[in-house]
């Protein structure tokens, strides 16, 4: 069974452009997950979906945003990227209907975005 | 103060060496997680933990819910065990808080 895959694996933007990211979870996974790190706040969370609905978000500013398809795959895009989002972002699919029936989360290698 | 705080921040030990990384959080939570994340990002789900006791090979995790406290046990610490160890609880608004990571360096 293919695990989680990340696309684009490395992507380097300026300030205010605008970035999609591309997650494709694990075959029969409904629930994605998406998290933000950087070294100065290890892992946060972002949001998390299942069955095309936002299930749960975190405390992130309106210029992050995601959407899930109907097969599963789920992109995040932010808008007016600022130097601060540099960071490996990284999704991860469950069959866990949420975050608190975290059963098991299998995460994808990251998309490391650099802003310059 | 974090949620959610893991002691030590780094940990250098032996090859062979019976080694401790410790979570402390401060809120209610539905489970308690531990990952392995190693160097290029990827992560590793190694236990999920509600209550008692776990364990995997070397690997033993430990919860007690009424000091809020969980410990990650390695038996005999091999070099491949060289990663950092984050823990992560979800709590009861389905919010997921992690530790800033204990980062474990096992030399040969």
């Amino acid at each position: 069974k293919a695990g989680v895959t990340q696309t684009p694996r490395y992507l380097i933007k300026t300030r205010g452009q605008q970035v999609t990211l591309s997650c494709s979870p694990i075959s029969g996974h409904r629930s994605v997950s998406w998290y933000q790190q950087t070294p100065g706040q290890g892992l946060q969370f972002l949001f998390e979906y299942f069955s095309e609905t936002q299930r749960n978000k975190g405390n992130f500013p309106g210029r992050f945003s995601g959407r899930q398809f109907s097969n599963s795959r789920s992109e995040m895009n932010v808008s007016t990227l600022e130097l601060g989002d540099s960071a490996l972002y990284l999704c991860a699919s469950s069959t866990a209907l949420r975050a608190r029936e975290f059963n098991e989360q299998f995460f994808g290698p990251g998309t490391r975005l650099t802003v310059l | 103060k974090n949620e959610v705080e893991q002691s030590p921040q780094n940990l250098t030990a032996q090859e062979g060496e019976f080694i401790t990384i410790n979570c402390s959080y401060s809120v209610g939570i539905s489970a308690l997680h531990w990952l392995q994340q190693h160097p290029g990002g990827g992560i590793v789900s190694l236990f999920m933990l509600s209550s008692g006791k776990k364990k995997h090979g070397r690997l033993i995790a430990t919860i007690n819910i009424q000091e809020k406290h969980s410990s990650l046990h390695i038996t005999a610490s091999h070099p491949r065990d060289s990663a950092v160890y984050i823990c992560a609880v979800g709590n009861r608004d389905d919010k997921i808080i992690f530790g800033k990571g204990t980062r474990l360096h096992i030399l040969p």
